[in-house]
């Protein structure tokens, strides 16, 4: 089945810091790859999307690229704030699939 | 503000009884969709509907039921609620079945 797996958090930066969160994934045909951002006390947000191989997502200075041939869709930043402490989650829905299946979710802390 | 509204925000009840969470889909969306989040499951899909009708269902429990009325609102039915309910319902609404999805703020429901 499909499925997605994220590194575990928390994960704890200082200001300015590059942000690496690994997301790797199993799908079958040609899914479309998000990141979902959850700040405290608010629901999901779509940060950045991408639907189709080697296409790069970006937002807010946040980028991913989707890589079939590693199955991964790595979410980074160059410089974090602290303003970026929050939980994001990746996720999958597949070609013509209704639902969308996310990571178990990654905590960020950024320290000024 | 996603536009997507949820009521209540938060919820006080005890075990075995029943509740209703109320979802109003964004204006001009016609899919709701309802995610359980809690700290051991991560964000878990439950059910889908689209104009009305279900659509898509993911790991909802026989004693949890949902539908979309005729104005496109969704209600989310928990009943003989246990301990293990405890968690964060969201829910989300997109324009289509497949197009991007938009949370809510969720409803945190505690059960004692």
């Amino acid at each position: 089945g499909n499925s997605v797996t994220q590194m575990e958090g928390p994960v704890t930066l200082s200001e300015e810091a590059f942000l690496t969160i690994n997301c790797t994934y199993t799908a079958t045909g040609y899914p479309s790859l998000f990141w979902y951002v959850q700040y405290p006390g608010e629901g999901l947000q779509l940060l950045l999307k991408a639907t189709k191989a080697d296409d790069k997502g970006s937002n807010k200075g946040f980028e991913a690229t989707y890589r079939k041939e590693t199955t991964s869709f790595h979410l980074e930043k160059g410089s974090v704030q602290v303003s970026d402490s929050a939980v994001y989650f990746c996720a999958l829905r597949n070609t013509g699939g209704f639902k969308t299946i996310f990571g178990a979710g990654t905590r960020l802390f950024v320290k000024a | 503000d996603s536009g997507v509204t949820q009521t209540p925000k938060h919820l006080i009840t005890a075990t075995g009884q029943r509740v209703t969470l109320r979802c109003s889909p964004r204006s001009g969306d016609l899919s709701v969709y309802w995610y359980q989040q809690s700290l051991d499951q991560g964000l878990q899909f439950l059910i889908q509907y689209y104009n009305g009708e279900e659509r898509a269902k993911g790991n909802i429990l026989e004693r949890f039921s949902a539908q979309q009325f005729p104005d496109l609102h969704s209600e989310l039915n928990l009943s003989s609620l246990e301990l293990g309910d405890s968690a964060l319902y969201f829910c989300a609404s997109s324009v289509q079945l497949n197009t991007e999805a938009f949370f809510g703020q969720g409803t945190r429901l505690t059960v004692v």
